[in-house]
């Protein structure tokens, strides 16, 4: 059974730095691409970011993009977010994704998700 | 990037009717090598994560039912549930991963009327 969990959210100031973790379980973390997807408080989804299997090819999106970086570490099946100079706009629950096998991009199991508040 | 734009923002069907969403994408998500679309359909329940219901534009995911069902081709593209459930009560989007950045459309909150 496929399971994400993201932990590392929770209060910083601008400017300042947190670093999100996800733990898979369920499936061969190493074998597929993983990505992260944020929601703003009564907002919608947008893509954050993705991590090829092989972490040879990493993506961001354009408002993150020079801030957060993504890595993933497979001996310990965890996929991480460092997010570097916050700023309030940052602020969302996000989430990890795995990447769907059948239909690469789409995103086939999400973890609950962690909220991220950016606040002084 | 290619921006997706849902219609309407907002549905109210009474249970046992067809609701339709619409998804429109700025560029063709049609990958000719293939002839796949590029578009899945997502159902989001409050305090829950999104759920993946429909890949390729119209393959539904496992343990979807089948009233939910996926349409349309290069820009326009569709979702309709045919018999609104109770349970059906949800925000659904649309997200293209034809190319990077992927984007969503900006939700359509289905309710009951």
């Amino acid at each position: 059974q496929v399971h994400l969990v993201e932990s590392g959210g929770g209060v910083v100031q601008p400017g300042r730095s947190l670093r999100l973790s996800c733990a898979a379980s369920g499936f061969t973390f190493s074998s597929y691409p993983m990505h992260w997807v944020r929601q703003a408080p009564g907002k919608g989804l947008e893509w954050v970011a993705v991590i090829s299997s092989d972490e040879r090819n990493k993506y961001l999106g354009d408002s993150v993009k020079g801030r957060f970086t993504n890595s993933r570490d497979d001996s310990k099946n965890t996929l991480y977010l460092q997010m570097n100079s916050l700023r309030p706009e940052d602020t969302a629950v996000y989430y990890c994704a795995r990447d769907n096998p059948d239909s690469p991009g789409s995103l086939d199991y999400w973890g609950q998700g962690t909220l991220v508040t950016v606040a002084s | 990037d290619i921006v997706m734009t849902q219609s309407p923002d907002s549905l109210a069907v009474s249970l046992g009717e067809r609701a339709t969403i619409n998804c429109k994408s700025s560029q063709s998500v049609l990958y000719s090598s293939n002839n796949k679309n590029y578009l899945a359909w997502f159902q989001q329940k409050p305090g829950q994560p999104p759920k993946l219901l429909i890949y390729w534009a119209s393959t539904r995911e496992s343990g979807v039912p089948n009233r939910f069902s996926g349409s349309g081709s290069g820009t326009d593209f569709t979702l309709t549930i045919s018999s609104l459930q109770a349970e059906d009560v949800a925000v659904y989007y649309c997200q293209q991963h034809y190319s990077i950045p992927y984007t969503f459309g900006q939700g359509t909150k289905l309710e009951i009327k």
